[in-house]
């Protein structure tokens, strides 16, 4: 089955240890996006790729940074991870704009920092 | 940026009943797209319901049902015949127009717990 997949489905680092989120995809979508969920609110959008090009949100800290090698893989790095940033991360795809296309999420990764 | 609001932390309803969730937003655009989420307990966000705010008829799948009042920057998701595995974290969720990224943005979620 086509789907998203996030690597691993828990994470634990030490306090300013660098980590790495992964996510795959089969559906060949041209969207890729991270959000950050904490614990009851909403999904906070980090940023997304179209194809190549990078968005990022105004308010995400330069501490995350992303990669996307090709369509199918998109990694999210967390350089000096601090306790708050413990969180759940999520990674979902979806088509471009010009149709209501929704996006399709991975189970996430649950992150926990020590 | 565009915001997302539901007022509604929480809200609960027994099974077979309908429940309404209420969701505002806010947009200078006239072309976008809506959508209702649900995520249950540990797992994994689903779609539930999806609007394009060009059409004015209100989208409906099966039980689910949105009232899109569109002057009103308002967005419900109705449940009817509520069933227990219906019980999950619901999300409204704003996507910006074509041609204006390809963000989506969320509500602070209402969790629903149905009742038997």
């Amino acid at each position: 089955d086509a789907m998203v997949i996030q690597n691993p489905r828990y994470q634990v680092t030490q306090f300013g240890k660098p980590v790495t989120l992964s996510c795959s995809q089969t559906l060949n979508h041209n969207v890729m996006y991270w959000y950050q969920q904490k614990s009851s609110q909403a999904p906070k959008l980090l940023f997304h790729y179209y194809d190549k090009d990078f968005n990022n949100e105004a308010d995400t800290p330069d501490n995350f940074q992303s990669r996307r090698p090709n369509t199918s893989f998109c990694f999210l790095d967390i350089r000096s991870p601090g306790l708050g940033d413990a969180a759940m991360y999520l990674c979902a795809t979806s088509r471009p704009d010009g149709d209501n296309s929704p996006l399709h999420f991975g189970n996430g990764t649950r992150l926990t920092v020590t | 940026a565009q915001t997302v609001t539901q007022s509604q932390p929480e809200m609960s309803v027994q099974e077979a009943e309908t429940v309404t969730l209420s969701c505002t937003y806010d947009t200078s655009e006239s072309d976008y797209y809506l959508f209702w989420y649900k995520q249950p307990p540990s797992r994994q966000m689903i779609l539930v319901i999806r609007q394009e705010a060009y059409k004015q008829q209100n989208a409906t799948e099966n039980r689910f049902s949105v009232n899109f009042q569109k002057a009103a920057k308002s967005f419900s998701l109705k449940i009817s015949d509520s069933q227990l595995g219906d019980a999950a974290m619901y999300f409204c969720a704003y996507r910006s127009p074509p041609g204006k990224g390809n963000d989506m943005r969320f509500g602070a979620g209402t969790r629903l717990t149905v009742k038997p």
